[in-house]
């Protein structure tokens, strides 16, 4: 069955350290988009990549970084710098640009220790 | 800067029609999609909008006026599985077009 898998499902984080949440599909799409959401709020975009090996600053890129080394994988790397990490974070793909319906992942959520 | 508004919380009975509203100021419009989101699942795709009127696909319909920057999801027939967040998001063009989310609208169904 083709899909978005994200992993882990939860995440801790300790005060200083990076951590690396995952995104795989198989659905053979050229662009990928991170989301982070909070209570309250709408799905905020992070970062996206609508090629292998670029990608571009979302809403809020800061504290956050990415990789987009194969078509199949991005990636999120949430570093010391983002202050206010804790969310719960999607990971999304598309066929073509933003006017194609995004398939996204089951989110990982994010939690400071 | 856009600006996307839905209702936060709407309630409905079981087999009755609920009309979800959702209305925009974008710089530029390039289309306008609803997602259903269940409580920490992921959204799941349900209409695009990007011409004036309306869309029907099963018990869920999507209407669009780009003049009134106004649509609405409409769902017949109420389940309790429909019992969900329902997600407005406009493609804002500009610089390229990007996806813009409202709040979403928090629907319970009752019996």
């Amino acid at each position: 069955d083709g899909g978005i898998t994200q992993s882990p499902k939860y995440l801790f984080r300790k005060e200083g350290q990076n951590v690396t949440l995952s995104c795989e599909q198989n659905l053979n799409h050229d662009a990928m988009y991170w989301y982070r959401q909070d209570p309250g709020q709408g799905l905020r975009l992070i970062y996206y990549s609508q090629i292998v090996n670029d990608f571009q600053k979302g809403d809020i890129a800061e504290g956050y970084s990415v990789s987009r080394e194969k078509k199949e994988s991005f990636p999120l790397t949430v570093t010391s710098a983002q202050k206010n990490p804790t969310a719960f974070y999607l990971c999304a793909s598309s066929l073509g640009g933003f006017e194609k319906p995004q398939h996204f992942g089951d989110g990982t959520r994010l939690s400071i220790l | 800067g856009q600006n996307i508004d839905q209702p936060t919380e709407m309630t409905a009975t079981e087999g009755a029609i609920v009309q979800i509203n959702c209305t925009y100021q974008t710089s530029g419009f390039n289309g306008l999609f609803w997602y259903q989101q269940h409580a920490g699942e992921a959204p799941t795709f349900l209409s695009y909008n990007v011409l004036d009127g309306l869309e029907e696909k099963g018990r869920f319909s999507s209407f669009l006026s780009r003049s009134k920057g106004y649509s609405y999801l409409l769902l017949k027939e109420l389940q309790m599985k429909d019992s969900a967040s329902y997600l407005c998001a406009v493609v804002v063009t500009g610089g390229g077009n990007k996806l813009t989310f409202g709040t979403g609208t928090q629907l319970k169904v009752e019996l």
